[in-house]
């Protein structure tokens, strides 16, 4: 069945950094991918999405580019702020199927 | 935000007395799922509704059934709780399509 691998955390960088989380996915055909965010004590935000092979996602200075030769979605930031320390989801969906989630990666960053 | 809220926020239970979490929506979409998030497995599926009256089950549907008599309200219920069913409990509404599905803030629920 579809599946969606994340980068293992937590993840630990210091303010200002380069940021790369790794997503891959496994899927018959070409779903939609999104990357979620959940800051402490709450649910699940949107963060960026793609619909298509080649589409970049971006919001909030980060970026995740759909890749279809390689199935990954990677999600960047070029320097990373204390108020990025957060849970980063990636997603993928088919279609009106259930949206199937990775993991999670928990992200702290270091003033 | 979308007009997604769960209710209870919070709850403590005993084990073996059933439990009902509401989730109920002002955005008229189609799609309502619940979602349970655990350590180590990220958000799994529970069951999931694409309209009034039909329902399917997700990867862990064991020990949940839901019910869904209107658009805005879906239902979880836990017929009978267990410690294995303590976790935090969300749920999402999707409007479409390959269209992002939006969460609600979450229940967290502890069976003692």
């Amino acid at each position: 069945g579809d599946s969606v691998t994340q980068m293992e955390g937590p993840v630990t960088l210091s303010e200002e950094a380069c940021l790369t989380i790794n997503c891959t996915y496994t899927a018959t055909g070409y779903p939609s991918l999104f990357w979620y965010v959940q800051y402490p004590g709450e649910g699940l935000q949107l963060l960026l999405k793609a619909t298509k092979a080649d589409d970049k996602g971006s919001n909030k200075g980060f970026e995740a580019t759909y890749r279809k030769e390689t199935t990954s979605f990677h999600l960047e930031k070029g320097s990373v702020q204390v108020s990025d320390s957060a849970v980063y989801f990636c997603a993928l969906r088919f279609g009106n199927e259930k949206l199937t989630f990775g993991t999670g990666t928990r992200l702290t960053i270091i003033p | 935000d979308a007009g997604i809220t769960q209710s209870p926020r919070h709850k403590v239970t005993e084990t073996g007395t059933p439990v009902t979490l509401r989730c109920h929506q002002t955005e008229n979409h189609r799609y309502m799922y619940w979602y349970r998030q655990d350590p180590g497995h990220g958000l799994r599926l529970i069951h999931y509704s694409y309209g009034v009256k039909d329902t399917d089950k997700g990867e862990v549907s064991d020990g949940y059934s839901v019910s869904r008599s209107k658009t805005e309200d879906f239902l979880l219920t836990l017929e009978s709780a267990t410690s294995s069913q303590t976790s935090v409990y969300f749920c999402a509404i999707s409007g479409g399509v390959n269209t992002e599905a939006f969460f609600g803030q979450g229940t967290r629920l502890t069976v003692v």
